[in-house]
Parts: structure tokens; sequence; C-alpha cells
């Protein structure tokens, strides 16, 4: 029983646009969630995070937007560049013991 | 400065075979996680140490894998009679104490022939 989903396994994005990734999730009880970036061969890289006391949350390029009573998040990436290409994933957690990862979004960003 | 490291970087096991997994976290990480992720899927939860409390293990998948951390920094994570469908990626991460934010090793592809 998958509690953190990712429905698209890609997204192809042109260079300058924007790149937007969803994740939704079961369970009512995370109460954070994060974004990790993953390059081939190597381990996921943290990205940004938001509490579920916030609805957005914003570093430079990329913003979380986290709608609770749709369970729910994105990833926006503006502008988009070549270098973000790469595997995304969302996580999910109740508490800092366990966390649950989608399957992952593969964006390819065109120059 | 150093990140978690994970050796080795690939293993290949015939089935039947036990084989060792070591994590070296950043120092000064509490929080140790093993995570294991099948091909095209996400990282999957195995197990969680605080210092060398083992707290969680409920993603262990059977009583053929184990894990430790003896002194609260390296772990090992041991799988015995390792079967076809053990074969991942072993990913090994690591946190402060109170951080939801982990650091993640390159981990370890396990190829279980």
């Amino acid at each position: 029983d998958q509690q953190v989903k990712q429905n698209s396994p890609s997204l192809s994005v042109q260079e300058g646009r924007i790149s937007i990734l969803n994740c939704d999730y079961t369970n009512s009880m995370f109460d954070y969630f994060l974004w990790y970036k993953k390059y081939p061969a190597e381990g996921p890289t943290f990205l940004i995070s938001i509490s579920s006391i916030k609805d957005k949350n914003e570093d430079g390029r990329f913003t979380v937007f986290l709608n609770k009573s749709a369970k729910h998040l994105s990833l926006h990436i503006v502008p988009s560049q070549p270098g973000d290409s790469a595997v995304y994933f969302c996580a999910a957690s109740a508490n800092f013991n366990k966390f649950y990862f989608g399957s992952g979004t593969k964006l390819n960003v065109k120059p | 400065g150093a990140g978690v490291s994970q050796s080795p970087r690939y293993k290949v096991a015939k089935r039947g075979q036990d084989v060792a997994l070591r994590c070296d976290p950043i120092s000064g990480h509490v929080s140790l996680f093993w995570y294991q992720q099948a091909l095209g899927q996400g990282p999957e939860f195995l197990t969680y140490f605080q210092n060398e409390a083992q707290l969680d293990k409920s993603g262990l998948p059977s009583d053929r894998f184990f894990a430790e951390r003896p002194e609260g920094s390296v772990s090992t994570l041991k799988i015995q009679r390792t079967q076809q469908e053990d074969s991942a990626v072993y990913l090994c991460a690591s946190s402060l104490r109170g951080h939801y934010e982990q650091y993640f090793g390159p981990g370890t592809r396990l190829t279980v022939t």
C-alpha cells in the first residue's frame, strides 16, 4: 500500500519554462514533506522541504506547495535549466523515524 | 566535509550467499537509515537507528535481513542466504537529531545471480 504516489513517471520541459512535479499522499498523519533530486549512480540529494503548518516554501528557483485538504504537494522549478534534469522523489514522514518515498518523476529539461 | 559513504559500491552474490553492506554516516549524525530501492521505484524504508539503538526495523522484509550499529557510528546491513528478489540498490542515509533532512550515500548495488 503506497502512501506516497508520484503518478507521472516522466516530464519533459523546455529550458527557461516552469517544471511542475506532483505528489499525492494518503496518510493524514504526515507532518513533514521533502523533495529529493537524484542523478544516476548517486544517492538522492535533499532539495527542499515543507512542514504541514505551511502551504508554501520557497528557495531560489524551487517552490514547494502543500494542499493538505487534497493531500497533494507540488514542486515548481522556475526557470528550468538543463542541469535540473534528474529524477525527483517526494517523501513524507509523521515523525523523524520513518520516511515514505514516491516512485519518482524523471525530469528532462531540453536546451 | 565528508559525506555518507557506502561500501562496496557493487556486489554480486550467488544465491544463498551471505553479504554485508557497510555505511559510514556523516560524523555527528545520530540518526541512520537503511533503504532498499528496486529498479524504477523510490527508496523503501528498511530500518532506523538513533545512535546504537535500532528504534524501528519494521521495513526489514524477512528475518534474513539484519542491521547493526554497535558503536553508534558505522552501520552494517547483513543479508543472509541471498535470494534473487534481494537484488536492489541499498541506500544508507544519516541526519542530525530532530532533523528531517537526510543525507544519502551513493548506495550499494546488489545483484544476486
